[in-house]
């Protein structure tokens, strides 16, 4: 079984201040951990996904996350927020040991960026 | 290269009566994923299917829903019998066969009422 967990319903940020969205997560065997951005009625948009290798991941718009093994973490970061990242942002794994591409998603967390 | 499409994106049906919804994959690939959003949640995973063949299904509901994807033309999720419950967002994703396929493409989403 695998599962995903995103403590923050909403983050509330400044403009130009730094974002961290919290995600945490449990799997039975390899980790592989993705970031998702939805606007209002659309789909969601691939940011960042960590595999292997590095466990500082940079993505799309500036956004970057660090895989934690020993936390089971992976929180997405940005070093300046946007009013334009204002949006759902989702977490997922799946096991890359299982054959299936199969992912979990968090239940979301709403940024919101003030200007 | 378009990317995930479905249609319609907006369905409106009275309980009682069936939704059919459409999803094109990306151009070759060969894995389609459905995935249902309730209003202020995450993604929960129904049906992940390759041409001709449900390789799992442990997300459907056990009774009035089916998924099918066949040799030619889209992937089709069918309601039979909607209630108020089944009023969601239903995402379908798309990967390639082969090393490409942790990375999953998302349609737009349809979004069904029942009145």
């Amino acid at each position: 079984a695998q599962s995903v967990a995103q403590p923050e319903d909403q983050v509330n940020v400044a403009e130009g201040n730094p974002l961290t969205v919290k995600c945490t997560y449990s799997v039975s065997g390899n980790p592989y951990l993705f970031w998702y951005v939805q606007y209002p009625n659309r789909g969601l948009q691939f940011l960042l996904k960590y595999i292997t290798g590095d466990n500082l991941v940079k993505g799309s718009y500036g956004f970057e996350a660090e895989f934690n093994k020993s936390q089971t973490s992976f929180h997405l970061k940005k070093p300046s927020a946007l009013v334009s990242d204002s949006a759902l942002y989702f977490c997922a794994v799946r096991d890359g040991n299982n054959a299936g591409n199969m992912l979990t998603f968090g239940g979301g967390t709403r940024l919101m960026v003030k200007p | 290269n378009a990317g995930v499409m479905q249609n319609p994106r907006h369905l409106v049906r009275r309980r009682g009566q069936e939704a059919r919804l459409r999803c094109s994959p990306m151009k070759g690939h060969s894995h389609v994923y459905w995935y249902r959003q309730l209003p202020e949640e995450g993604l929960k995973f129904m049906v992940y299917l390759q041409k001709e063949n449900i390789i799992d299904e442990s997300g459907m509901p056990k009774e009035r829903f089916s998924a099918e994807f066949p040799k030619e033309g889209p992937s089709i999720l069918r309601i039979q019998q909607v209630v108020r419950g089944d009023s969601a967002a239903y995402f379908c994703a798309s990967s390639p066969l082969g090393a490409g396929r942790d990375l999953v493409f998302f349609g737009p989403g349809t979004r069904l009422t029942v009145l």
